[in-house]
């Protein structure tokens, strides 16, 4: 089993939808979570991260985290074509200074049309 | 500008070389890091390095190798080990500064790796 489990999709949705994009994860350890956005062929980009359970909102983005339930949530309101793109969901642990040494979910592939 | 900037954007290998990407950052980080983008699988990581002259495997170092001669640079080489190395590949750095900062990973716009 895959310590990070993303539902791939791919999810098409119409201009103006609210998109929820979830994983669960198993090793509670984890205490940082991110979500990432990847358009074709580049590297990817953060878009929110959050430290332990709650919520978390910037414009049409929120994140929420779970901890109790190991999961987490990436929502996008009135969502527009230019969202259209992979959105990786990635975690890590506390300690030390590797940020970077993140667990990431499959990615899962998003199309706005319009 | 600051940044990753990753070289080359496009690399085609024969079947028995080895090939070393290249991966430059300006950010004055002391953490850099190499993934590995397969079709459905995320992001793996292969090799991390804190500080110049020291590295680790990540979950997928077998055939690879790295160096970190200057905080600058920390360049791949994909040996001809490596079984399946066709993939895209990522180059990462993070500040260390603020422990409570997930928000300094920063990546390059990776490098694909074709074996013909």
């Amino acid at each position: 089993q895959k310590e990070v489990e993303q539902d791939p999709g791919p999810l098409s949705v119409p201009e103006g939808a609210i998109v929820s994009l979830n994983c669960t994860y198993s090793n509670s350890a984890f205490q940082y979570f991110m979500w990432y956005r990847q358009y074709s062929r580049k590297g990817p980009e953060l878009l929110m991260y959050t430290y332990s359970s709650g919520n978390k909102e910037d414009g049409r983005f929120t994140a929420q985290v779970d901890k109790s339930s190991k999961y987490i949530s990436l929502f996008i309101r009135d969502s527009q074509p230019s969202d259209s793109a992979t959105y990786l969901c990635a975690m890590r642990g506390p300690g030390g200074t590797s940020y970077g040494k993140l667990t990431f979910g499959q990615g899962t592939i998003l199309t706005v049309h319009p | 500008d600051g940044g990753i900037t990753q070289s080359p954007k496009y690399l085609f290998r024969k079947e028995g070389q080895n090939v070393t990407l290249s991966c430059e950052q300006n950010l004055n980080h002391d953490a850099m890091y190499w993934y590995r983008q397969d079709p459905g699988q995320g992001l793996r990581l292969i090799y991390y390095s804190q500080i110049v002259n020291d590295f680790q495997k990540g979950d997928i170092a077998e055939g690879y190798s790295v160096s970190r001669e200057k905080k600058e640079s920390f360049p791949l080489t994909v040996t001809s080990a490596q079984k399946n190395p066709t993939a895209f590949y990522l180059c990462a750095s993070a500040g260390t500064g603020d422990a409570s900062a997930g928000n300094t990973i920063y990546f390059g716009e990776g490098s694909w790796l074709t074996v013909v």
